[in-house]
Parts: C-alpha cells; sequence; structure tokens
C-alpha cells in the first residue's frame, strides 16, 4: 500500500478485556515497529520486527502484551486484560532496509475503561 | 542510555514570526542520528530531517532550518515566517548506531495563530 494501514483506528475496552491491534506496513518493508505514546507524551518503543523475527522486545512493559509477525508483513500487538494504563495511541512504523527512514501509521487511539 | 529533552512543552506565536524548537540530546555513543518529526492533528508522525554524529552542517529546506551542535548537544529546529498550517506537535528523537528503536522527546506543541 502507498502508507503504513493501522486498524482499529480506535477501540474502546473494558477492563481485563483482550485487545488485538493490527498494522499492514509498506509492501516490501523489512522493518518493523510498535510504539506506545500516552496522552502528551512522546512515542515510546515497544518492539521490533525483521522480517518475520522479533529482535527487540525490550520495550514491552509487561506479559500482558504480545506482538507477531508470523509472514514478514501484517503485525499484530495483543494486550491480554487490559488495564487503564494500557490506554495510549499505539503506533506502527515500518522500513525498507535496517537503518533506512521510518513511515509511521496514524495510530490505534485505546481507551480503556 | 539515550534521553532526548523538549524544554518546550508548548508555543504560541502569531503567523508570520519566526519560531526555534528546542531539542538537547544525551548519549555516550560517538554515532548516532537525530530526527525531527511533525504530528498533525491526524496522529501520524511526518517526516522532517535526518542528521547523522558526524554531519554538523546546518540545513535549510524552505522555510525549514536546523541547527545541530555537537558542543552543546543540541538539534534545534527554525520555522521562519510561520504558517497556521505549522500547528502541530513537533518531536525529536535520536537513535543510535546499531539500535534499531527511536528514543523520542516529549514533543512541543506549535500553535500558530492568524
Amino acid at each position: 500500500g502507498a502508507g503504513v494501514s493501522q486498524s482499529p483506528r480506535y477501540k474502546v475496552a473494558k477492563r481485563g478485556q483482550d485487545v488485538a491491534l493490527r498494522c499492514d506496513p509498506i509492501s516490501g518493508h523489512v522493518s518493523l515497529f510498535w510504539y506506545q505514546q500516552a496522552l502528551g507524551q512522546g512515542p515510546e518503543f515497544l518492539t521490533y520486527f525483521q522480517n518475520e523475527a522479533q529482535l527487540d522486545k525490550s520495550g514491552l512493559p509487561s506479559d500482558r502484551f504480545f506482538a507477531e509477525r508470523p509472514e514478514g508483513s501484517v503485525s499484530t500487538l495483543k494486550i491480554q486484560r487490559t488495564q487503564q494504563e494500557d490506554s495510549a495511541v499505539y503506533l506502527c512504523a515500518s522500513s525498507p532496509a535496517v537503518g533506512a527512514g521510518y513511515t509511521f501509521g496514524s495510530g490505534t487511539r485505546l481507551t480503556v475503561v | 542510555a539515550q534521553k532526548v529533552t523538549q524544554a518546550q512543552t508548548e508555543i504560541s506565536v502569531v503567523e508570520k514570526e519566526d519560531v526555534t524548537l528546542d531539542c538537547v540530546y544525551e548519549t555516550r555513543d560517538t554515532t548516532y542520528y537525530l530526527f525531527w518529526y511533525k504530528q498533525p492533528p491526524s496522529g501520524e508522525l511526518v517526516f522532517l530531517i535526518r542528521r547523522n554524529s558526524f554531519d554538523e552542517q546546518n540545513e535549510i529546506s524552505g522555510r525549514y532550518s536546523w541547527n545541530f551542535q555537537k558542543s552543546t548537544s543540541s538539534f534545534n529546529f527554525t520555522i521562519t515566517a510561520s504558517q497556521v498550517v505549522d500547528s502541530a506537535v513537533y518531536f525529536c528523537a535520536l537513535r543510535v548506531q546499531g539500535a534499531q528503536k527511536l528514543v523520542f522527546g516529549q514533543g512541543t506543541r506549535l500553535t500558530i495563530n492568524p
């Protein structure tokens, strides 16, 4: 596609519910990143994939957060048993090569009530 | 560890004024890359510029200019003759050699009033 596509655009979840956020990177982009952006803050790194391999997951805040990219293209960020502090915008970015520039999607705004 | 500080939380100016957004970074790495991104209300981060640590030459792109000074660990961004369309949140970010993740500052919300 022309850009990085994320869905849904908005998600409201009840506390304790599981959610799945989807990222469609630009076709052919090798690298894929997830970032979490709390209200009024800068994005914070969650995890990084190179093709289907998850090379860095040091930013995942707890074991309730899980990301996958099984075929090296679409990625899903799953949050289990959501809590209020998980409320944030989740941004996905992709890059054509290691170290190249990133293109960000518009994000998914998750609100946990 | 790396850190990026954008001390200005919000700036508001009248259209056509010049405005400078400050960015100070911390890293012990000698090779690194600095970025500026614009985040309009639609939410996506729009890439503006990337500089590497060995290139301190200032850059100008239309109304935008960047001043990189290693001596003060700063990478400031100036908009000349600001326009209402420049209103957005601007982020400075850092990536060190060998790492893939970006470390972002807190952002500066810029409002240009007509």
